[in-house]
């Protein structure tokens, strides 16, 4: 059964510092999809990235980059130089790959962010 | 990103009665699905729809029906409401890139 844990319910820190959030994952599928969603006071659910189960290369955009570790299931996501408005709760994500499938997506339970000033 | 819109944006409602939420999209995508979102759970899918008149159950279908009579509309159902039905409710559709993509949400309260 595929799972997603997010370890880390609240973070807090002040502004300007660096922070990761963390996600480990569980699949028995060998080609898989893993994401990261952030979801502002608004409420809505933004997209920030999907990585590839065969694609380990680290991405990096912006002050926003990810870490993506087959060997030890984690796909964590740090930032950089962080501002008031990355408050928010962080949703890592994973789904199996190909478009011809259902591609449910399982979200772990959440990471709230809190940036104070 | 796909254009979603959910409709109500939010509902108070009466336990036992019937309740409809509608997730309209502009883009075509063949995927569609409905989570719920509840504190210390992340979302939870409760339907999905892989095409017109196609759907299959998710994790938490109990107590929801959908419906999915044209690729732009998904209808999610709640025959019946329960308290425990009160929750955030959030329609996505998918890419070919097997992205998905959300809707602002629907806040339904069951009192």
């Amino acid at each position: 059964a595929q799972k997603v844990t997010q370890a880390q319910t609240e973070i807090s820190v002040v502004e300007k510092e660096d922070v990761t959030l963390d996600c480990v994952y569980e699949t028995r599928d060998t080609t898989y999809y893993l994401f990261w969603y952030k979801q502002p006071p608004s409420g809505e659910l933004v997209f920030l990235i999907r990585r590839n189960s065969f694609d380990e290369q680290n991405e990096i955009s912006g002050r926003y980059s990810w870490n993506f570790q087959k060997s030890t299931s984690s796909f964590n996501f740090t930032i950089t130089a962080s501002q008031v408005v990355d408050s928010a709760v962080y949703f890592c994500a994973l789904s199996e790959a190909g478009y011809s499938s259902a591609s449910k997506i399982i979200f772990g339970s959440g990471t709230r962010l809190s940036i104070r000033p | 990103d796909a254009g979603i819109t959910q409709s109500p944006r939010h509902k108070v409602t009466e336990t036992g009665t019937p309740v409809t939420l509608r997730c309209h999209q502009t883009e075509n995508h063949r995927y569609m699905y409905w989570y719920r979102q509840d504190p210390g759970h992340g979302l939870r899918l409760i339907h999905y729809s892989y095409g017109v008149k196609d759907t299959d159950k998710g994790e938490v279908s109990d107590g929801y029906s959908v419906s999915r009579s044209k690729t732009e509309d998904f209808l999610l159902t709640l025959e019946s409401a329960t308290s425990s039905q009160t929750s955030v409710y959030f329609c996505a559709t998918r890419d070919t890139k097997n992205i998905q993509y959300f809707g602002a949400g629907t806040r339904l309260s069951v009192l």
